[in-house]
């Protein structure tokens, strides 16, 4: 497999789960990224990984929890979402961990909350 | 506050036409615009990108014009193809990133 890979593609949920995005990047990069992809909005960033350090977390609420293990996975845990949390997720993968390189995305993951 | 303000909206081009998306942002420290495309179910993918230090950058049918002085960028498709028909967005980096809202392009044949 080549480029950013996320799974899975779609995702439904209750307010009341617990589920998890996936994100595994195949280009030898090391910094990851969570973004938000809201209809009408521009794409927010989420959180931002380097060398598996979480170097930004843009006053995002408590009910997403990232994960980073490595430099080529990156998961987003979630737990009691609201409805507004419907959105399109996607992962991206940069050469370097600073917001003035190339990124590289994913085809996302569309959650829907009920 | 919107960092960056992308026009417009949406834009319809002919076949063979221009198509021409502008870009605007407030703060200096910004050093790095990359334009995105993104076609329906998939992720943005890099088109292009540019750095304060030039004025134009082109790749093949894409063109980055830039004005540091006016701080706005934009992006220029010649001979426009219905391939191309896509959601266009532009982004501004440095010790930030933000992108636009978007331009959804529609090349009719």
């Amino acid at each position: 497999e080549t480029g950013v890979t996320q799974t899975p593609r779609h995702l439904v949920m209750g307010m009341t789960n617990k589920k998890s995005l996936k994100c595994e990047q195949h280009l030898g990069h090391n910094a990851m990224y969570w973004y938000k992809q809201s209809a009408k909005k521009p794409l927010e960033l989420m959180f931002v990984y380097n060398f598996k350090e979480q170097t930004e977390n843009n006053s995002v609420p408590s009910r997403f929890s990232p994960e980073c293990p490595n430099s080529s996975h990156l998961f987003l845990h979630l737990h009691t979402l609201q409805p507004e949390d419907s959105a399109l997720y996607l992962c991206a993968s940069s050469q370097g961990g600073v917001l003035n390189q190339p990124q590289h995305f994913g085809d996302g993951t569309r959650l829907s909350i009920l | 506050q919107q960092q960056v303000k992308q026009s417009p909206q949406s834009l319809i081009v002919q076949k063979g036409g221009i198509s021409i998306i502008n870009c605007a942002y407030e703060n200096t420290a910004f050093d790095y615009f990359p334009w995105y495309q993104q076609f329906p179910g998939k992720g943005p993918a890099l088109l292009i990108a540019i750095r304060p230090d030039v004025s134009e950058k082109k790749e093949g049918r894409f063109t980055i014009s830039f004005n540091k002085s006016a701080k706005q960028f934009s992006l220029h498709i010649m001979d426009s193809q219905p391939g191309d028909s896509a959601t266009y967005f532009c982004a501004a980096g440095g010790n930030q990133f933000y992108f636009g809202t978007g331009t959804s392009l529609t090349v009719i044949p």
